[in-house]
């Protein structure tokens, strides 16, 4: 059974620091890892997609990387803002599952000026 | 192009009631997954609908149903509603070959009284 971990569960830093988010999941035949943000009380909002043939996914500020050997994927945020403050969220497709996702927990991120 | 649209955004019910969720994917995709939200249980995977058909379901009771119209469009009821029912209701949309990315909706906030 797939199972999603997420460290840390909350982190506050203050702006301009480079953070990384972690992401563990037990069942490694995954198709690919997303990463999602999600504001207070909002829907989840797609930052990056992973195919499990590639290593790294960037966008602008934003890099992910994924080894599916050892089941861990980690989002890097460089040059923090207070606008990136909000949940950071990983899931991965059960396998066979067409577009069933197993989430993780999340990680709480405040960015405070 | 328009993004994922949920209706309503908020809903007030009472113990017993019933209540009946819509989403309108993104215009093209055929596949729509629904996801109900608590701070207890994170995010949890209530069924996908694709073409009309239910080809995924979660472990969820049978008060919680779907079903998908010949427009993509998706609706979720949830009978004899019970007080753990109040959540974040969240859909998802992709176009549809399975384990792509996903796009989500802002969610229904439902409050069970």
């Amino acid at each position: 059974k797939q199972e999603v971990t997420q460290i840390p569960a909350a982190l506050s830093v203050p702006e301009g620091e480079n953070l990384v988010l972690n992401c563990s999941f037990t069942d490694s035949a995954i198709y690919n890892l997303q990463w999602f943000r999600q504001d207070p009380g909002k829907g989840l909002t797609s930052l990056l997609l992973i195919q499990s043939s590639q290593r790294e996914q960037t966008s602008g500020r934003l890099n992910a990387s994924l080894d599916k050997s050892s089941g861990r994927s980690t989002l890097y945020i460089a040059a923090s803002q207070p606008g990136d403050s909000a949940t950071y969220l990983c899931a991965v497709p059960i396998s066979g599952g067409y577009n069933k996702l197993i989430f993780g927990a999340g990680t709480r991120l405040a960015v405070h000026p | 192009k328009a993004g994922v649209t949920q209706t309503p955004r908020y809903l007030i019910k009472t113990r017993g009631q019933q209540v009946t969720l819509s989403c309108s994917p993104i215009s093209g995709h055929r596949s729509v997954s629904w996801y109900q939200q608590t701070p207890g249980q994170g995010l949890q995977f209530l069924f996908e609908y694709f073409s009309e058909t239910q080809r995924n379901k979660g472990n969820f009771p049978g008060r919680f149903s779907g079903r998908q119209f010949s427009n993509s469009r998706s609706e979720m009821n949830v009978s004899t509603l019970e007080l753990g029912d109040s959540a974040l209701y969240l859909c998802a949309s992709s176009f549809g070959a399975g384990q792509e990315t996903q796009y989500f909706g802002p969610g229904t906030r439902l409050l069970v009284l």
